[in-house]
C-alpha cells in the first residue's frame, strides 16, 4: 500500500524567510512520482512541483524546491523568500507505477505572517 | 478556454433529492478522476476512468455513481443525497497513467445538503 503523511497541520512563516513543508512517503513500487500542489482559500488546485523517483537532481521551480531524500523517503517542500500569497494550504502526493491511484497527504495550513 | 470544467461550482438541495455534476476536460487526456474533499481538506480519492473504462472504485457508498459517454466526459451521480455527502467535489484528468503524469483539476463543486 501506498501512504503520504504530512505531520504539520500548520506552519507560520515571516514575509522574506524560507519554510520548509515536510512529506514522507511510502511505497514499494520501483518508480513513481512526487507531486505538490498549493490550495488557496478561493479553493483550486494549483500544481507546484514534480520529483521522479529516479531524478539524480532535487527539482525546482522559481522559488520552490523540492528537498528530495529517496533513501529516508521524504519529499519535503522548501518556499524562499515567502510572499503573503503563499498563504494555502499545501498538498503533498505520490502518484505509483501503475499510475491508477494518485495519492494525496492530509495538508498543512501556510500561514505567512507580515 | 478552460481546461478542465466543471458544473455547477456550488449545489445546495435537500437531503434526499438526487443530483448530477458534470465535467469536462479538453485537453485530450485518456484519464479522468474524481475526489471528494472534506471539511477537513482531506482529499479522497472516488473513482477514476481511463479511456471510459472504470478502474478505480473506491469505498464509496453505491448511492454515488460515475458516468464517462466519452474520454473527455466524466458525469457524477448522487442519488439519496445525505448530510455527510456535503463536501468540495474535484474533477481532475491526466495525460495518461504514468507516474510522472501530474493531475489537471476542475475548480470544484461545492455541495450542501441540507
Amino acid at each position: 500500500a501506498q501512504k503520504i503523511t504530512q505531520t504539520q497541520p500548520g506552519m507560520f512563516v515571516q514575509e522574506k524567510e524560507a519554510v520548509t513543508l515536510d512529506c514522507t512517503y511510502d511505497t514499494s513500487d520501483p518508480s513513481y512520482g512526487l507531486f505538490w500542489y498549493k490550495q488557496p482559500s478561493s479553493g483550486e488546485m494549483i500544481f507546484l512541483i514534480y520529483q521522479g523517483s529516479y531524478d539524480q537532481q532535487n527539482a525546482t521551480e522559481g522559488r520552490y524546491s523540492l528537498n528530495f531524500q529517496k533513501a529516508r523517503k521524504s519529499a519535503n517542500l522548501v518556499i524562499s523568500a515567502s510572499q503573503l500569497g503563499d498563504s494555502a494550504m499545501y498538498f503533498c502526493a505520490m502518484r505509483g507505477y501503475t499510475g491508477n491511484q494518485f495519492y494525496f497527504g492530509t495538508g498543512t495550513s501556510l500561514t505567512v505572517i507580515p | 478556454d478552460t481546461a478542465v470544467s466543471q458544473t455547477p461550482k456550488y449545489l445546495v438541495t435537500q437531503m434526499g433529492n438526487d443530483k448530477s455534476i458534470k465535467c469536462e476536460q479538453n485537453l485530450g487526456h485518456d484519464t479522468m478522476y474524481w475526489y471528494k474533499q472534506d471539511s477537513k481538506k482531506f482529499l479522497k480519492i472516488m473513482f477514476s476512468y481511463n479511456n471510459k473504462e472504470l478502474i478505480i472504485n473506491e469505498t464509496v457508498p453505491n448511492r454515488f455513481s460515475p458516468k464517462s459517454p466519452d474520454k473527455a466526459h466524466l458525469n457524477l451521480h448522487i442519488n439519496s443525497l445525505e448530510l455527510g455527502d456535503s463536501a468540495v467535489y474535484f474533477c481532475a484528468s491526466s495525460p495518461t497513467r504514468e507516474s510522472h503524469e501530474k493531475l489537471f483539476f476542475g475548480s470544484g463543486t461545492q455541495l450542501s445538503v441540507l
